[in-house]
């Protein structure tokens, strides 16, 4: 596609529930990132992946938190008995090759707002 | 750990005049900077991105420099409009492949 793509664009869960969300890179990017935003804040990173590699999980606040990738593109990132601090922008960014001295751009999607009730 | 700071939080300026916008970061080993648009409710827009060996990147109406001994970067947004309301945030990336944000600064272009 022309972009980075995620849906829902907009989500409202109950507290307890579990939620997948989900991110079609750009086609051909290897790289494929996941962040948080909550309001008012800054972005704070959660997972990333390069193709087969075996993914950085080191930001995911909790294991209430986990993600996969398919076929190194599509990724789905699920949060179980979700909790209202759970409420945020979860945004999902790819790019082409993710390690210097090959620097690229990194490309966002629009995010998915998720609000927990 | 990075700590990457924008300053001010939030601007509001009348339409034509020249925006400055402040980012600065506490680790100068960095690979690239990135600068970012992100309109509410939106997603983040890559403006520019300068590597390491450059000192200024521009496009359009846009300028960014990097200064990476003292740990800034400046954007510049020349005559100002009130589409450029938003809020910019830079990003810097080391060694590794994570980007560390700065909170953004929220601009305000009145007509």
């Amino acid at each position: 596609g022309a972009g980075v793509s995620q849906s829902p664009s907009n989500k409202v869960t109950e507290k307890g529930k579990d939620v997948e969300l989900r991110c079609d890179p750009i086609s051909g990017h290897t790289a494929l990132y996941w962040y948080r935003q909550s309001l008012g804040q800054g972005l704070e990173f959660l997972i990333y992946f390069q193709g087969n590699s075996a993914p950085d999980k080191s930001g995911l606040p909790s294991d209430r938190f986990s993600a996969e990738r398919t076929g190194g593109s599509v990724s789905t990132l699920t949060i179980q008995r979700t909790q209202q601090e759970d409420s945020a922008v979860y945004l999902c960014a790819s790019s082409l090759r993710p390690t210097p001295p090959l620097n690229t751009e990194a490309f966002f999607g629009q995010g998915t707002r998720l609000t927990v009730v | 750990k990075q700590e990457v700071t924008q300053i001010p939080a939030a601007l509001s300026v009348p339409e034509g005049e020249n925006l400055v916008l402040n980012c600065s970061f506490t680790d100068s080993a960095i690979y690239n900077l990135q600068w970012f648009r992100q309109d509410p409710g939106k997603g983040l827009t890559s403006l520019l991105l300068i590597q390491s060996s450059q000192r200024e990147q521009t496009s359009g109406r846009l300028n960014a420099s990097l200064d990476k001994s003292s740990g800034r970067s400046t954007l510049y947004i020349a005559a100002s409009q009130p589409g450029d309301s938003a809020t910019y945030l830079c990003a810097v990336r080391l060694g590794d492949y994570k980007l560390s944000f700065g909170a953004g600064t929220t601009v305000t272009v009145r007509a």
